[in-house]
């Protein structure tokens, strides 16, 4: 069975301090492993793809990279309006369904 | 281009109830999937429609069922409404088998 654990369950960074979001997956056959932003009250938007080891996605201050075992997603000088849950999903094998972690709480502070 | 509208967005009902949440999906997106959010479990599937099939469902009781309608439009219902089944209920909709969800902003339900 697929299993993602991110870490740490929550972060909060001085606005301008960069730091990394980690998730860590065991799957049989990655089809893809997701990001996606949850704010308070709404449903997930979805952020990245990545689909192989060695890839790299990049979209404002966000970076995702992508390890066989791992997906980091780092945040650049972060702002206030950075701040949001990060949820990691991963697909894998003929199943199209998502398992997702549990996500990372990040708060940036002025 | 609308999102993916979900009703009602907050109901509460007690033990034993029934419930019924509406997903109407993206224009265009006949893929449609719902999901459990918990504080405790996270994001846990639970079913996935596609052209009024059942492609997938995750490991719920029985309570737990859906439908999708011809106009991809889709429904689920729990049924002997517990305590445990508070939560967020998000409905998704894609293109078949893509990872890219679109999530709407779901159904918040108590149960007291």
């Amino acid at each position: 069975e697929d299993q993602v654990t991110q870490s740490p369950e929550a972060l909060r960074l001085q606005e301008g301090e960069s730091s990394s979001l980690n998730c860590s997956y065991t799957v049989s056959g990655l089809r893809g492993l997701f990001w996606y932003r949850q704010d308070p009250g709404k449903g997930p938007e979805f952020l990245f793809t990545l689909y192989s080891a060695g890839e790299e996605k990049e979209k404002e201050r966000l970076k995702a990279t992508l390890t066989k075992k791992e997906s980091f997603l780092h945040i650049t000088a972060p702002k206030p309006e950075d701040s949001a849950t990060y949820l990691c999903a991963v697909q894998s094998g003929a199943n199209s369904k998502l398992t997702f972690g549990k996500g990372i709480t990040l708060s940036v502070r002025p | 281009k609308a999102g993916v509208t979900q009703t009602p967005r907050y109901l509460i009902k007690t033990r034993g109830q029934q419930v019924t949440l509406s997903c109407s999906p993206i224009s265009g997106h006949r893929s449609v999937s719902w999901y459990q959010q918990t504080p405790g479990q996270g994001l846990q599937f639970l079913f996935e429609y596609f052209s009024e099939t059942q492609r997938n469902k995750g490991n719920f009781p029985g309570r737990f069922s859906g439908r999708q309608f011809s106009n991809s439009r889709s429904e689920m219902n729990v049924s002997t409404l517990e305590l445990g089944d508070s939560a967020l209920y998000l409905c998704a909709s894609s293109q078949l088998g893509a990872g890219e969800l679109f999530f709407g902003e779901g159904s918040r339900l108590t149960v007291l």
